[in-house]
């Protein structure tokens, strides 16, 4: 079984602070994903990663793929009140196979 | 590019009522997933869909929960009788190498 983790759980910041949350395994995936869930809504795609050391960037985000395939972070520049949101990260261990996701972040950003 | 639709939004019922969720995937998706997603946690898979045959449904609780995709586009969850602890989002989502989820069905069961 393919595992996922992220950390930190929660994460409460004041607007126009950093911050990196993490996603990790033990197992290599082919692709990673990140995505951010809304109260009520379905969880929206940021971004796919899917070469090791592959960094993108979104305009305040950040993402990384590690090396080895294992693990991936997020960092947020300046975040802001919109950027609240439960983050989840997913990876798929060969193509086509199903996604394995992680329990996600909770990150709110105070004004 | 219209997304992935479900629907209902929200279902309220009763324990041991039957209950079944309705979804349309992103055209020329042909693989199809559907999550549960409890309070507070990351959606977790039920079953994956190739078309219209199953790929992986081995944490699917069989013995209350059915789905299919007879012509390899929509696709029904069935849930006969509800328990309690099913009450969570169900989210549909489609993909080719990338995930894309509907808003999810919210089920209530009292």
């Amino acid at each position: 079984t393919q595992l996922l983790e992220q950390s930190p759980q929660f994460l409460s910041i004041q607007e126009g602070e950093n911050l990196t949350v993490y996603c990790n395994s033990s197992s290599v995936f082919s692709s990673l994903q990140w995505y951010r869930q809304e109260p009520g809504e379905g969880p929206v795609l940021l971004v796919t990663v899917v070469t090791g050391g592959e960094v993108k960037k979104l305009k305040r985000l950040t993402f990384q793929f590690g090396d080895a395939r294992k693990d991936s972070s997020l960092h947020i520049t300046a975040a802001q009140p919109g950027d609240t949101g439960l983050y989840l990260c997913a990876g798929a261990p060969y193509y086509g196979q199903n996604f394995v996701f992680g329990p996600g972040t909770r990150l709110s950003v105070l004004p | 590019e219209a997304g992935v639709a479900q629907s209902p939004r929200y279902k309220i019922i009763e324990k041991r009522q039957s209950v079944a969720f309705w979804c349309n995937p992103i055209s020329g998706h042909a693989t199809l997933y559907w999550y549960q997603q409890i309070l507070g946690q990351g959606p977790k898979l039920l079953i994956q869909f190739q078309n219209n045959g199953v790929v992986d449904d081995s944490q699917l609780p069989k013995d209350r929960f059915s789905a299919e995709r007879l012509k390899g586009v929509d696709s029904t969850l069935k849930i006969q009788p509800a328990k309690l602890e099913d009450s969570a989002v169900y989210l549909c989502a489609s993909s080719r190498l990338e995930a894309f989820f509907g808003q999810g069905t919210r089920l209530t069961v009292v």
